[in-house]
């Protein structure tokens, strides 16, 4: 079966440490992978995504990178945190051809 | 701007009564889909309609879809407490990318 892990659940970070959020993908080939942040009480904002390895897209210009070193990993990166980047960071995938997305549990990341 | 907005923003009803959540969206579209998110949890998915559907059921769920006035709703009937969680509507914008574009949610209370 299909299932996604995203660790870890919480994380708190001092401002301008670097950050490294890891998603892996079990059952599936070549997925399309998500990376998405929702501020408190609010929807989903697309960050990255990616159709295949090495191949990622932004949606939105900020202070994250991502990548996708192997075929169901997907990595959320930053060098320097800020305070802004503070949020709940969800992965999720899709197999090729198919709508429905299936989310990790995601991360709460605190910026202090 | 959000591609999909919902309303109303929360909702508190008594187990045992319905619970109506509308979505709004400005794009065309391949796809409408409906999540549920537990607190600080991740997203689950619970149903896709497409765009040449006007209506769908699955279990207690029930979903519409006008193209024309470009909206949908998700009925809940029978609401339990175990039903208490917010609710996304998603949409898949018309082409091949795959990816969704979420409304803020409803935040749904059903009172024991």
């Amino acid at each position: 079966s299909q299932t996604i892990h995203q660790w870890p659940a919480t994380l708190v970070q001092p401002v301008g440490s670097p950050l490294s959020l890891e998603c892996t993908v079990e059952g599936t080939s070549n997925p399309n992978l998500y990376w998405y942040r929702q501020a408190a009480g609010r929807g989903l904002q697309l960050l990255f995504y990616s159709v295949g390895i090495g191949q990622i897209s932004s949606e939105v210009p900020q202070n994250l990178s991502a990548s996708r070193p192997q075929d169901r990993q997907f990595i959320l990166s930053s060098k320097k945190l800020l305070l802004s980047d503070s949020g709940f960071y969800l992965c999720a995938f899709r197999d090729p051809g198919v709508s429905i997305q299936y989310f990790g549990a995601g991360t709460r990341l605190s910026v202090l | 701007s959000q591609q999909g907005e919902e309303d109303p923003q929360a909702l508190s009803i008594q187990e045992g009564e319905n619970a109506t959540m509308n979505c709004s969206y400005k794009t065309s579209i391949n796809n409408l889909q409906w999540y549920r998110q537990n607190s600080g949890r991740g997203l689950v998915h619970l149903i896709l309609i497409r765009s040449n559907e006007r209506e769908k059921h699955s279990g207690r769920l029930r979903v519409t879809l006008d193209t024309s006035k470009k909206s949908s709703s998700l009925l809940i009937t029978a609401s339990r407490a175990a039903d208490t969680a917010s609710y996304f509507c998603a949409t898949e914008l018309s082409g091949n990318t795959g990816k969704l574009i979420f409304g803020q949610g409803t935040t749904l209370q059903v009172k024991p």
